[in-house]
């Protein structure tokens, strides 16, 4: 069936560093990719999506492009700070439409 | 910002206990999921339900039962709680026919 799988964590930067987490996909058909954002003690936010191939989602200087020829939907971020601090979740809508399926998420710290 | 509301947000209880988790949603969504998060962060689909009078249950066996009587009412019962049910529990919704999911803050649950 379709999954995801993302690099595990955790992954601790210094401030204002470049920010990759690196995301892949299986699926049969065309999903749409999701990037979701748990911070301490909260549920999860949606960061950015992306619903088919050559798509770019940003949000919060965050980006991701939705690559099919590599089966890739990386996340990045050009500077990170210190509230970036969070887990992060990449995501893909079955084909059977009735949930998500979530990678098992990757811890960031930023330090300053 | 998504109108999703959980409670209790932390609740410790004994062994033995009949507990009931609190999910609503202001947003007039047909679709509720709960999700249990391990403390290795994976989120586990356990519950969900498409409208009123519908629940399925997801892709983890789960000794917890759900109901869907309202639309924006959709709580988690467990009649009998052992320590393996210690985690944390996210309710989370959607509109019918997109894809978005929006979470709330969770539940932890710490059966002792």
């Amino acid at each position: 069936g379709d999954s995801v799988t993302q690099m595990e964590g955790p992954v601790t930067l210094s401030e204002e560093a470049f920010l990759t987490i690196n995301c892949t996909y299986t699926a049969t058909g065309y999903p749409s990719l999701f990037w979701y954002v748990q911070y301490p003690g909260e549920g999860l936010q949606l960061l950015l999506k992306a619903t088919k191939a050559d798509d770019k989602g940003s949000n919060k200087g965050f980006e991701a492009t939705y690559r099919k020829e590599t089966t890739s939907f990386h996340l990045e971020k050009g500077s990170v700070q210190v509230s970036d601090s969070a887990v992060y979740f990449c995501a893909l809508s079955e084909d059977s439409g009735y949930a998500l399926n979530f990678g098992k998420g990757t811890s960031l710290l930023v330090t300053p | 910002e998504a109108d999703i509301y959980q409670t209790p947000r932390y609740l410790v209880i004994g062994t033995g206990k009949k507990i009931t988790l609190e999910c609503s949603q202001t947003m007039g969504h047909d679709k509720m999921y709960w999700y249990q998060q391990d403390p290795g962060m994976e989120l586990h689909l356990i519950h969900y339900s498409y409208g009123v009078n519908s629940t399925e249950k997801g892709d983890l066996s789960s000794e917890s039962t759900v109901s869907r009587i309202r639309t924006e009412h959709f709580p988690l019962t467990l009649e009998s709680a052992r320590p393996s049910h210690t985690s944390q529990y996210l309710c989370a919704s959607s509109e019918f026919g997109v894809e978005t999911q929006y979470f709330g803050p969770g539940t932890r649950l710490l059966v002792l």
